[in-house]
C-alpha cells in the first residue's frame, strides 16, 4: 500500500530555520514533490527531487534519500507568510501522485 | 494564477442531489488529476486522465465518475450526494512533471 508521514503541526519563530521531515513507502518511485498550501487555496509547487540528494531554491531546499524513503524540506529565514500546510508527495509507479496529509508550520513573531 | 480553470468556486446542494464541476487544464497539458479534501484532511487522490483516457484511478467512489474531452477539459460528476461529501475539489494538470493546481471548487452538502 502507499504511505507517506509527515509530522502534523510545527511551530518555529521568525528568522529561524525548520525542518518538515517526510517519510514514505509507496509502489514505486517516480519523484517526490513539496507542495506549500495556504488554508483554503490551492496547492502551489515548491521543489521536486527524483535523485538522491539535495536541492536548493531560494530560502527551501529539499533533500531525497531513496534507500531510506526520507525527505525533508528545509526552510531558512522564516517569515510570517511561511505560516502554512507543508504537503510531501510522492509519485509512484504507477504516476499517480499520492500526498501525504501535510504538516502544518506556525511561524510566530 | 496557475493558468488552471475550476467552475463553480462554490456550490451549495442537498443530500441526494448530483452536481459537476468542471476543469480547464493549463494550455498544453493533456493530464488532468482530481483530488478531494475535505476539512484539516490531505489531499485524497480520485482519478486521473491523459489525453481523454483514464489513467490511473484512486479512492473513487462509484456515486463519482469523471471524463476528459477532446479539447482537454475534464468533469467530475457526483451523485446521490452525501454530507460527508462536502469538500474542496481540486483539478491539476501537468504536462510533464509538477502539477498545477486550480483554486478549487467548494461544495456544500445540506
Amino acid at each position: 500500500g502507499q504511505n507517506i508521514d509527515q509530522p502534523t503541526e510545527m511551530t518555529a519563530t521568525e528568522g529561524a530555520i525548520v525542518q518538515i521531515n517526510c517519510t514514505y513507502q509507496t509502489s514505486g518511485f517516480n519523484g517526490l514533490f513539496w507542495y506549500q498550501q495556504h488554508a483554503g487555496e490551492a496547492p502551489t509547487f515548491l521543489s521536486y527531487n527524483v535523485l538522491d540528494g539535495l536541492e536548493e531554491k531560494g530560502r527551501f531546499s529539499s533533500f531525497l534519500s531513496r534507500s531510506k524513503g526520507y525527505s525533508y524540506l528545509l526552510l531558512k529565514e522564516l517569515q510570517m507568510k511561511d505560516s502554512a500546510s507543508y504537503l510531501c508527495a510522492v509519485r509512484d509507479g504507477f504516476q499517480k501522485l499520492v500526498f501525504g496529509t501535510g504538516t502544518r508550520l506556525l511561524v510566530s513573531p | 494564477d496557475s493558468g488552471v480553470t475550476q467552475t463553480p468556486k462554490h456550490l451549495i446542494t442537498a443530500t441526494g442531489q448530483r452536481v459537476t464541476l468542471r476543469c480547464s487544464p493549463r494550455s498544453g497539458d493533456l493530464s488532468v488529476y482530481w483530488y478531494q479534501q475535505s476539512l484539516d484532511q490531505g489531499l485524497q487522490f480520485l482519478i486521473q486522465y491523459y489525453n481523454g483516457e483514464e489513467r490511473a484511478k484512486g479512492n473513487i467512489l462509484e456515486r463519482f465518475s469523471a471524463q476528459q474531452f477532446p479539447d482537454l477539459h475534464s468533469e467530475l460528476n457526483l451523485s446521490s450526494l452525501e454530507l460527508g461529501d462536502s469538500a474542496l475539489y481540486f483539478c491539476a494538470s501537468t504536462a510533464t512533471g509538477e502539477l498545477f493546481f486550480g483554486e478549487g471548487s467548494r461544495l456544500t452538502v445540506l
